[in-house]
């Protein structure tokens, strides 16, 4: 059992290119979550799935795009990356009215 | 106003002594609350719940005052282990899948 794993851990882009984040869960969660987090801020929720085909905006979606093909499986799209962000990005997953279990992070420069 | 509002410390204690901190939140309809921990570079995992009547976990005890809108996490007898950020966490409703999180306080407790 893995919990959530997100890949890659690691990744520089320059400005423009485009890139896509995948996050897998073997708990069976219906809900699934795309965050990123910055110094000095709480965690600002990018894009959430409420079950496999559906997604939705969060707090902050612009630059951003999302699939749900299956399940198990959240991915997160940059079309044309820009420095701002430049952050860390955190994948979860939950049940419905339960805490969040969270993967391992991804650390993305955009130079 | 922020959603969920956490001094962010850093609150620097003895091993072995009690640290106390609270959480504010603004919306008065919030249903479930949550503490989690993260550490340095690490993804926030989930510390406990937090309930009306109040709760405990081993040296850690969750409070609820729902009439000042706050909860506050109390750790007793600290182990070094404990250094950590302390994320507050706030759903606003129990059937919202969408948590609001604040940027977290800082506990650092030296030998």
């Amino acid at each position: 059992n893995a919990g959530v794993t997100q890949t890659p851990k690691f990744r520089v882009l320059k400005t423009g290119q485009s890139m896509t984040l995948l996050c897998a869960q073997d708990m069976n969660h219906e809900y699934m979550y795309w965050y990123r987090q910055d110094p000095g801020m709480g965690l600002r929720l990018i894009h959430y799935s409420v079950g496999e085909g559906t997604t939705a905006k969060g707090e902050v979606p612009d630059g951003y795009n999302v699939s749900r093909l299956k399940k198990q499986n959240f991915l997160l799209g940059l079309e044309s990356a820009a420095p701002s962000q430049t952050s860390v990005y955190f994948c979860a997953s939950s049940r419905l009215g339960r805490g969040q279990f969270f993967g391992p992070g991804t650390r993305l420069t955009v130079l | 106003r922020k959603e969920v509002e956490q001094d962010p410390g850093p609150f620097n204690v003895p091993e072995g002594a009690t640290v106390a901190f609270n959480c504010t939140y603004s919306n008065s309809a919030s249903q479930s609350f949550f503490w989690y921990r993260q550490d340095c570079r690490k993804e926030p995992k989930l510390l406990m719940s937090v309930y009306s009547s109040g709760n405990e976990d081993g040296r850690f005890t969750a409070q609820l005052n729902r009439a000042s809108q706050y909860i506050s996490l109390l750790i007793r007898d600290s182990k070094l282990s404990d250094s950590a950020t302390y994320l507050c966490v706030v759903n606003l409703r129990s059937n919202d899948y969408k948590l609001s999180f604040g940027a977290g306080t800082t506990v650092t407790v030296r030998a």
